[in-house]
């Protein structure tokens, strides 16, 4: 167990809806990061947060869009869902940011029909 | 460019027989590398990393891997495979951000 919890650990909805995905870090850890797992295309980075500041984006749709409260938990939220966004998606945490290790939740696993 | 290449994608062996997972990178200088386990519908584990200290790195469940910067290589090992070794297995350098191998499906027959 990372201490990195995310849920919903399942989500099954169709296309054109929105979600939203919860990640709460490990206690103390300030920086939060979204990666999405396809199955073409492996692990993909999409944003990190730091401390509640965006710090880095990777290849995040514009349709996502990502938030990390005072608590340090965060949320990815998804709209305009298409089938192609069908993938894992894992929260990671790590104590500062940088080349610090992060340890990785046990991802949400949505399923657009 | 940062990059990472993982040499395999499945690897089989034996239950007790060694296992070498092969990982190379390619950074402008010394990076943190990691490898990461993962079992099927769970997240990714870390099993070890490197930061410049030891070359030689000890992880958990038996693995090891070692950084050899003439090769730009830090392949994964383990003396004697165990069937619940059996997951995917990436490699990763952490530039500030993670770039992520493709990873490398590890098969332990019995």
């Amino acid at each position: 167990d990372s201490g990195v919890t995310q849920t919903p650990k399942h989500l099954i909805t169709a296309t054109g809806q929105r979600v939203t995905l919860r990640c709460s870090p490990r206690s103390g850890d300030l920086s939060v990061y979204w990666y999405q797992q396809s199955l073409d295309q492996g692990l993909q980075f999409l944003i990190q947060y730091y401390n509640g500041e965006e710090r880095a984006k990777g290849n995040i749709l514009e349709r996502f869009s990502a938030q990390q409260f005072p608590d340090l938990h965060s949320e990815l939220n998804l709209s305009s869902l298409e089938l192609g966004d069908s993938a894992l998606y894992f929260c990671a945490s790590s104590v500062l940011g940088d080349t610090d290790t992060q340890y990785f939740g046990p991802g949400t696993r949505l399923t657009v029909l | 460019a940062q990059s990472v290449t993982q040499l395999d994608s499945h690897v089989s062996v034996s239950e007790g027989t060694p296992v070498l997972l092969r990982c190379n990178y390619s950074s402008s200088y010394s990076p943190s590398l990691f490898w990461y386990v993962q079992h099927p519908n769970k997240g990714l584990q870390l099993l070890l990393k490197y930061t410049s200290a030891a070359t030689l790195v000890k992880g958990i469940n038996g693995f090891e891997a070692e950084f050899k910067k003439s090769e730009t290589s830090f392949h994964l090992t383990k003396p004697s495979a165990h069937m619940s070794d059996a997951a995917e297995y990436c490699c990763v350098v952490n530039t500030g951000k993670l770039i992520f191998g493709q990873g490398t499906t590890l098969q332990v027959k019995p």
